[in-house]
């Protein structure tokens, strides 16, 4: 199956900081999302981003499909943006009609004040 | 729009037990998911249903699984006999048919603890 790789697989930063997350897939995808887990659990829907590149406030992420992967960039960073980042992708290979997310290993941030 | 909710938020039973959680899927979502989690880990797919019908189920579905989705609404996922490797978050998910790759919603998690 697909591999869905992150990095760094940590990551301290202090407020006000800026950084780059990366997500590496090894086959073509129809559909890749971030996320943001809280400390709860819940996951949070940040970008549905199978290619190109969006902006949501202090966040962003772009996906190169052809050298497949993507990358999701946090600027000004809080502390409430600690928590762990996930990129699940859905590949294009037959079989996956059902479109069910493969999930990398995420990011664990934490933002110190 | 109200969001995916599970029922209950935590479960705390032992070894051998029979557990049943639930999932409400968004209104009008007619694709729900079923997704578990252990600690430090990435959530993986468990089962896939297109309105009532289970259409896919992973390899980690053991026959001590049991999913359904009555009507095509929400949805259970029953474990039999519970085992302690059972301890998991156990994530349910929802998205539109509109779209053929379309984006999927995530419930608040029930957290499974097998004693």
């Amino acid at each position: 199956g697909i591999q869905v790789e992150q990095s760094p697989p940590d990551l301290i930063l202090q407020e006000g900081a800026n950084s780059t997350l990366r997500c590496n897939f090894s086959d073509s995808v129809n559909n890749l999302q971030w996320f943001h887990q809280n400390p709860w659990g819940q996951l949070i829907n940040l970008f549905y981003i199978p290619s190109g590149t969006k902006q949501n406030g202090r966040l962003s992420a772009t996906t190169v499909a052809t050298e497949r992967y993507s990358l999701l960039y946090i600027s000004s960073s809080q502390t409430t943006d600690s928590g762990v980042y996930f990129c699940a992708v859905v590949p294009t290979a037959p079989g996956n009609a059902g479109n069910m997310l493969t999930f990398g290993g995420g990011t664990r941030l934490m933002v110190k004040p | 729009d109200t969001g995916v909710s599970q029922d209950p938020r935590h479960k705390i039973t032992k070894r051998g037990q029979n557990v049943t959680f639930r999932c409400d899927p968004i209104s009008e979502h007619n694709r729900l998911y079923w997704y578990r989690q252990t600690l430090g880990q990435g959530p993986e797919f468990l089962t896939y249903f297109q309105n009532e019908a289970q259409l896919e189920k992973s390899r980690l579905l053991s026959d001590r699984f049991s999913a359904e989705r009555p009507k095509g609404s929400f949805s259970t996922l029953e474990i039999q006999r519970t085992e302690q490797g059972d301890s998991a978050m156990y994530l349910c998910a929802s998205s539109t048919r509109r779209d053929r790759v379309s984006e999927q919603f995530f419930g608040p998690g029930t957290r499974l603890t097998v004693l």
